[in-house]
């Protein structure tokens, strides 16, 4: 069966510190890979998705930037993290090129800047 | 394009009465739907979708939603409410034919009084 893992589970980072979560999906091969963002009382935004190793699609500019090194791992950095970057981060997966199949989400990574 | 619209941002039920979560939705394309739930510092664990087969549809944990086109709803019901869920759900509505066009609904919290 497929899995997905998110690392850490919670991380606190003073402002100006660099940042990497990362992501991997286990059970499966060329997943379409996802990054959301949810504020504290809010909906998701999505951040990237990448459909194949190397292929990364921004859907809102910030001074975060993600990567995909392998075809089951996703990684999300900033060079210098900023107050509004605080919330919880999420990646999911989905298989295929049509809206039909849903997304699978990791447990998150609650990110908290000081 | 596409919309999602939650036309309650809270519920509350007592244990043991129907849930009713109202979802309504926009779109261009021939759409998938979908219902994800989330508990506290959780991901998203979806509940049921919708793709263009059967109009009622069944999900974990007793849910079941219905699409109506005449209507562009796809409300969530359960015939009695458990304590156990109490959580933030999400409504979802995609392009079948793209997996890049998924729009995510604002969420509704659910409470389930003793």
């Amino acid at each position: 069966s497929q899995t997905i893992h998110q690392w850490p589970a919670t991380l606190v980072q003073p402002v100006g510190s660099p940042l990497s979560l990362e992501c991997t999906v286990e059970g499966t091969s060329n997943p379409n890979l996802y990054w959301y963002r949810q504020a504290a009382g809010r909906g998701l935004q999505l951040l990237f998705y990448s459909v194949g190793i190397g292929q990364i699609s921004s859907e809102v500019p910030q001074n975060l930037s993600a990567s995909r090194p392998q075809d089951r791992q996703f990684i999300l950095s900033s060079k210098k993290l900023l107050l509004s970057d605080s919330g919880f981060y999420l990646c999911a997966w989905s298989v295929g090129q049509g809206g039909d199949q849903p997304q699978h989400f990791g447990d998150g990574t609650r990110l908290s800047i000081l | 394009a596409q919309s999602v619209t939650q036309l309650d941002s809270h519920v509350s039920v007592s244990e043991g009465t129907p849930v009713l979560l109202r979802c309504n939705y926009s779109s261009s394309y021939s759409p998938s739907l979908f219902w994800y739930v989330q508990h506290p510092n959780k991901g998203l664990q979806l509940l049921l979708k919708y793709t263009s087969a059967a109009t009622l549809v069944k999900g974990i944990n007793g849910f079941e939603a219905e699409f109506k086109k005449s209507e562009t709803s796809f409300h969530l019901t359960k015939p009695s409410a458990h304590m156990s869920d109490a959580a933030e759900y999400f409504c979802v509505v995609s392009d079948r034919t793209s997996y890049d066009k998924v729009i995510f609904g604002p969420g509704t919290s659910l409470s389930v009084i003793p």
